[in-house]
């Protein structure tokens, strides 16, 4: 079974700065997707940014972008100009290339890193 | 963009009270899944469906269950509630492949 580890449960940073959000994986697949998901105080989870095992270049959506080390199973995600918008649970997600259970496979979460956006 | 609609926001239930939560999907997805979240442990996979009338069991699908007679409706069903259960539950529907999981906006029961 896969197991996802988001070492830091909150994180605070000055509006307009950078900051990294860390996530490790363990697997013993090869082929895989990688997710990072927002979920602000209004509930709904947001996919922010993805990722697929295969490819080796990192994924970038505008003003966040991940450190793909698929040898260190780290997948971790860098948000730059932080906004008060950006407040949020942060969760990273992991799922399996390969599909079972006729089609379909779930996610397998981290705990999430509560981010602190500072005026 | 997929909407998925959850039939409440807040759902207040007495133990031992069989409750169903519902899910509505307007996209015609094979797979839709139901998650429970909990402040520490993130989000864990109760059940999913990849057709009509086929289930799989998650990770932690003990005292519940669930049914899809039809395409778009997945329901969560606790067939005898228990405070334990009290949580944010959410469903999600994707239409497979390396296409991402969409979210609804959560129900957060509460079993007295």
């Amino acid at each position: 079974a896969q197991t996802v580890t988001q070492s830091q449960p909150e994180m605070s940073v000055q509006e307009a700065e950078t900051v990294t959000l860390s996530c490790t994986y363990d697997t013993s697949e090869s082929d895989y997707y990688l997710f990072w998901y927002k979920q602000p105080p209004s509930r709904q989870m947001i996919l922010v940014i993805r990722q697929e095992a295969y490819k080796q270049q990192n994924a970038t959506e505008n003003r966040f972008s991940v450190n793909f080390q698929k040898a260190a199973k780290s997948f971790s995600l860098k948000i730059s100009d932080s906004q008060l918008g950006d407040a949020a649970m942060y969760f990273c997600a992991y799922r399996s290339y390969y599909l079972s259970g006729g089609g379909a496979d779930g996610l397998t979460f981290g705990k999430g890193t509560h981010l602190i956006i500072q005026p | 963009d997929v909407k998925v609609t959850q039939s409440s926001r807040y759902l207040v239930k007495r133990t031992g009270e069989k409750v169903f939560l519902e899910c509505v999907q307007d996209m015609d997805h094979e797979n839709m899944f139901w998650y429970r979240q909990d402040p520490g442990l993130g989000l864990r996979l109760i059940y999913f469906s990849y057709d009509v009338k086929m289930k799989e069991k998650g990770d932690i699908p003990e005292g519940y269950s669930v049914s899809r007679e039809k395409k778009e409706r997945f329901s969560l069903i606790l067939e005898s509630a228990s405070t334990n259960q009290t949580s944010m539950y959410l469903c999600a529907v994707t239409g497979g492949g390396n296409q991402p999981q969409h979210f609804g906006d959560g129900t957060r029961l509460s079993i007295l």
